[in-house]
């Protein structure tokens, strides 16, 4: 089955600056990789999601890479702000198999600093 | 348009006791997802559904854990008998074909 690593578990940054998180798959077959944000106590809300067709997408001041060579998929944010701060959950799913369900990374933990 | 449904919010039991959760997909999605959220495991895929029928019950701990989906609009995740090591909070999640899921706001479960 999938196997989804992200890392880094913890990520403290300033605001204002830019923050990465990257997550690795292992199921070649896996071409939808969607990421979650978590506020304390909140249900996880998709902010982004990419699929296998394009390298990257972008919204405002969240980004998606895509490098499916390397089976890796990154998060960008851009000029962090203090409501950014939550856990986010990258996850990989396929379509080939016929299978609706995917596999989350075990969370990072972004905290930005006023 | 509302949101995945979850009920309850909260649920004290003893353990021993039945716990069933309860949970309405947004109209038309015609997936349906369980997660279980722990501190120690995260995120965990319990079971999901497609037009009702399960596709994949792996991630069910036990014979303990059982889930329903009589119609397009209702499931049910039960547990019986509850043990504490069952406290989590537990998520039903929606989607459509294109595979973009959407979350309820969870029921967190306390087994005593």
């Amino acid at each position: 089955g999938e196997n989804v690593e992200q890392h880094p578990s913890t990520l403290s940054v300033q605001e204002g600056d830019s923050a990465v998180i990257k997550c690795t798959y292992s199921d070649s077959a896996s071409n939808y990789f969607p990421w979650y944000k978590q506020e304390l106590g909140k249900r996880p809300q998709l902010i982004i999601d990419i699929r296998s067709n394009v390298g990257e997408k972008k919204d405002q001041r969240i980004a998606v890479t895509l490098n499916k060579t390397a089976k890796h998929f990154s998060l960008h944010i851009t000029e962090t702000q203090p409501e950014d701060s939550a856990v986010y959950f990258c996850a990989a799913g396929s379509s080939n198999t016929g299978r609706r369900a995917l596999t989350f990374g075990s969370g990072t933990r972004l905290q930005v600093q006023p | 348009d509302a949101g995945v449904i979850q009920s309850p919010r909260h649920e004290v039991t003893e353990m021993g006791q039945e716990v069933t959760l309860r949970c309405k997909p947004i109209s038309g999605h015609n997936s349906l997802f369980w997660y279980r959220q722990t501190m120690m495991r995260g995120l965990e895929l319990l079971i999901y559904f497609n037009n009702n029928v399960p596709i994949d019950d792996s991630g069910m701990p036990e014979d303990r854990f059982s889930a329903k989906m009589p119609n397009a609009s209702f499931s049910t995740l039960k547990i019986q008998p509850s043990e504490p090591r069952d406290s989590a909070v537990y998520f039903c999640a929606s989607g459509r074909s294109d595979y973009e899921q959407y979350f309820g706001p969870g029921t967190r479960l306390t087994v005593t």
